[in-house]
């Protein structure tokens, strides 16, 4: 079974509409993380959070809403996307969020806004 | 000067040679380093960690750190077209509880049969 689980693997939704990115890990981890990787363009880290607090929110718009009710499940809400926004979104856990533990990424979700 | 740099490439070597990756990194107290290999379409996935200077070594891979100098870099022996890839430097920096980890743009590889 893979460590870190995301759902749905592909979503395409007009810009209007209202959708949630699931991530799942399996590793007894205490950090989770959500990145952008756009085509030809590097990892952009969105959001952290450690032990399910938000450690960090590295500019990312409002219409990204990042959700962790524990330390297993990270969620990101999506509402009024634009087309800009498509890309694969990529979730990682970590031991800890000491930055001292290799992160375990997820497969993404390859999100197409229309 | 960007945290972390690599070359884009691509890199091409031809099968069984050695491939050598570098990266160097702007933050001085930098004590974590990973490299990843990223498929195409893929995720990225964890190849190597590396904390002292020196030399560390897992089957193929060795990864070298040079933390005077700031670079770390990944050398790939016997390389197999199925190494072809991007690999991702990854350091950390800051201080405190959290860290923030940085990724490089990372570096194309293409193994010529």
């Amino acid at each position: 079974e893979t460590g870190v689980t995301q759902t749905p693997r592909h979503l395409v939704m007009g810009m209007t509409n209202k959708k949630s990115l699931k991530c799942e890990q399996h590793l007894g981890h205490n950090a989770m993380y959500w990145y952008k990787q756009s085509a030809k363009k590097p990892l952009e880290l969105m959001f952290v959070y450690s032990l399910e607090e938000r450690v960090e929110n590295n500019s990312v718009p409002s219409r990204f809403s990042p959700e962790c009710p524990n330390s297993s499940h990270l969620f990101l809400h999506l509402h009024t996307l634009q087309p800009e926004d498509s890309a694969l979104y990529l979730c990682a856990s970590s031991q800890d969020g000491s930055g001292l533990r290799p992160q375990h990424f997820g497969d993404g979700t390859r999100l197409s806004i229309l | 000067q960007k945290e972390v740099e690599q070359n884009s490439g691509p890199l091409s070597v031809p099968e069984g040679a050695i491939a050598s990756l570098n990266c160097t990194y702007s933050d001085r107290v930098s004590q974590s380093f990973f490299w990843y290999r990223q498929y195409s379409g893929k995720s990225p996935e964890l190849i190597m960690s590396i904390y002292s200077n020196g030399d560390k070594e897992d089957g193929r891979f060795t990864a070298q750190l040079n933390k005077t100098s700031q670079y770390v870099s990944l050398l790939i022996r016997d390389s197999q077209p199925s190494d072809s890839a991007t690999y991702l430097c990854a350091v950390n920096h800051g201080s405190g509880g959290y860290q923030k980890v940085t990724f490089g743009t990372g570096t194309k590889l293409q193994v010529i049969p």
